[in-house]
């Protein structure tokens, strides 16, 4: 089955400056790559996702790139705010078989 | 549009009795359902897939006759925590699709914490 591991486990970043979450996975034939934004006792929320045919994807400050060669993708946020503070998983899917969940990054804004 | 409405958002109760969990659509329905379980600090793991109609499949490890799962309409799914014991207190998460697919996203209910006494 597939495989997903997501770094760092925990992030800080000056408001301000830029975060970036990686993750790899194992299945070559995955196709689709969603990250959900949780906050503390909340559900996850979807907030940028990116299928196999497309190498970038970029929605304001949110942006992830796909380089399916790796096996790897990753989010960006730019110009982080202190409503970026929550935990990030990334995710992989391939057809109508389940998502898998990478381990999650705690991400940190620091006024 | 794609709200998934779960109920209740909290419960606790005492060992031995058994815990329903609602997890609706409300406005579309859902071909596909799926149940997660959220420990502290870790990450969504899936307990189950449930399709409207048919018996659920269960991750490996997951005791189907303790975590009951009904899936009668293509609205309403419900998991059964059965004989709830302490081991079992977590964060449990519904999660519903629209369509079968590659790219179907996964819509999450607000989750329910467990808390077994």
């Amino acid at each position: 089955g597939e495989n997903v591991e997501q770094h760092p486990s925990t992030l800080s970043v000056q408001e301000g400056d830029s975060a970036v979450i990686k993750c790899t996975y194992s299945d070559s034939a995955s196709n689709y790559f969603p990250w959900y934004k949780q906050e503390l006792g909340k559900r996850p929320q979807l907030i940028i996702d990116i299928r196999s045919n497309v190498g970038e994807k970029k929605d304001q400050r949110i942006a992830v790139t796909l380089n399916k060669t790796a096996k790897h993708f990753s989010l960006h946020i730019t110009e982080t705010q202190p409503e970026d503070s929550a935990v990030y998983f990334c995710a992989a899917k391939r057809g109508n078989e389940k998502l898998t969940f990478g381990t999650g990054t705690r991400l940190t804004i620091i006024p | 549009g794609a709200v998934v409405s779960q109920h209740p958002s909290w419960v606790i109760c005492k060992s031995g009795t058994s815990v329903k969990i609602e997890c609706r659509s409300l406005d579309f329905q859902a071909t596909t359902m799926f149940w997660y379980r959220q420990f502290p600090k870790q990450s969504l793991m899936l307990m189950a897939t449930s399709n409207e109609g048919s018996k659920a499949t269960y991750e490996q490890g997951v005791e189907k006759d303790k975590f009951l799962i009904n899936h009668a309409s293509l609205t309403l799914s419900t998991l059964t925590v059965t004989s709830a014991h302490p081991e079992d207190s977590s964060f449990y998460i519904c999660s519903a699709t629209k369509r079968q697919g590659a790219d179907s996203p996964l819509h999450f209910g607000n989750g329910t914490r467990l808390t077994v006494t």
